[in-house]
């Protein structure tokens, strides 16, 4: 079975630039969810992806966006990067619950850490 | 709304016990459990559901005060890979796939010493 992947591992943008960050979702995983983890916060949920569709998203500006693919692998884009982006950005996959049971965990990847200059 | 979590730290040593707290603002369907060591992914610990269901690890147990909007982990006989830090993430809706939008809490260091 494979983990959830993220890449790339570290990123260095300059401020106004556009970012993508890669996830794939844990095997047979299809809902794909979206945190970022400022230094020495707790992780802030972006928006999630279910079934190639946005189903959730948290207090973020429009310049965060995202995809999912059919094979659930997900994309968090975000535009005109301002230097509060910098952050870890995580990951998570999950089945969902109307399909899974009790299935409630979500499998984290490592994270991408971003570094806005 | 962040959760608020308590206490920030905890020092331990190994086979003492420890409780963290996690408060929430608002009416709660769930409360999730993950912890995180430095440089490494949450990982899954413990879900409490309203109604009293659980689903997580066997050495770890929890409980969740639906009318107080609180839950509380407990960590018993604590073990030095129990460090990390813990983060509560409590979930107020339930909607069919939309019920993992967890907001986290500022999260609890926890260090257990030999």
């Amino acid at each position: 079975e494979t983990g959830v992947t993220q890449s790339p591992t570290h990123l260095i943008k300059t401020r106004g630039q556009q970012v993508t960050l890669r996830c794939s979702s844990q095997s047979g995983h299809n809902t794909v969810s979206w945190y970022q983890q400022a230094l020495g916060q707790g992780p802030q949920f972006i928006f999630q992806y279910y079934r190639e569709e946005e189903n959730g998203r948290g207090n973020f500006p429009p310049r965060f966006s995202g995809l999912q693919f059919p094979n659930y692998s997900s994309e968090l884009n975000v535009n005109a990067l301002e230097l509060d982006d910098s952050a870890l950005y995580l990951c998570a996959s999950s089945l969902n619950p109307w399909t899974s049971g009790f299935s409630y965990e979500q499998y984290f990847g490592p994270g991408t850490r971003l570094t806005v200059t | 709304q962040q959760p608020v979590q308590s206490p920030q730290a905890v020092i331990l040593r190994e086979g003492e016990d420890a409780v963290i707290n996690c408060s929430s603002s608002k009416a709660l369907y769930s409360v999730h459990w993950y912890r995180q060591k430095h440089g490494e992914a949450p990982i899954f610990l413990m879900i409490l559901l309203k109604g009293g269901e659980q689903k997580g690890h066997d050495k770890i147990s929890a409980s969740f005060n639906e009318k107080k909007q609180q839950s509380s982990l407990y960590l018993t006989a604590s073990q030095l890979s129990y460090s990390g830090t813990y983060f509560c993430g409590p979930n107020k809706a339930y909607s069919g796939g939309s019920n993992y939008k967890l907001t986290f809490g500022k999260g609890t260091l926890l260090t257990v010493n030999p």
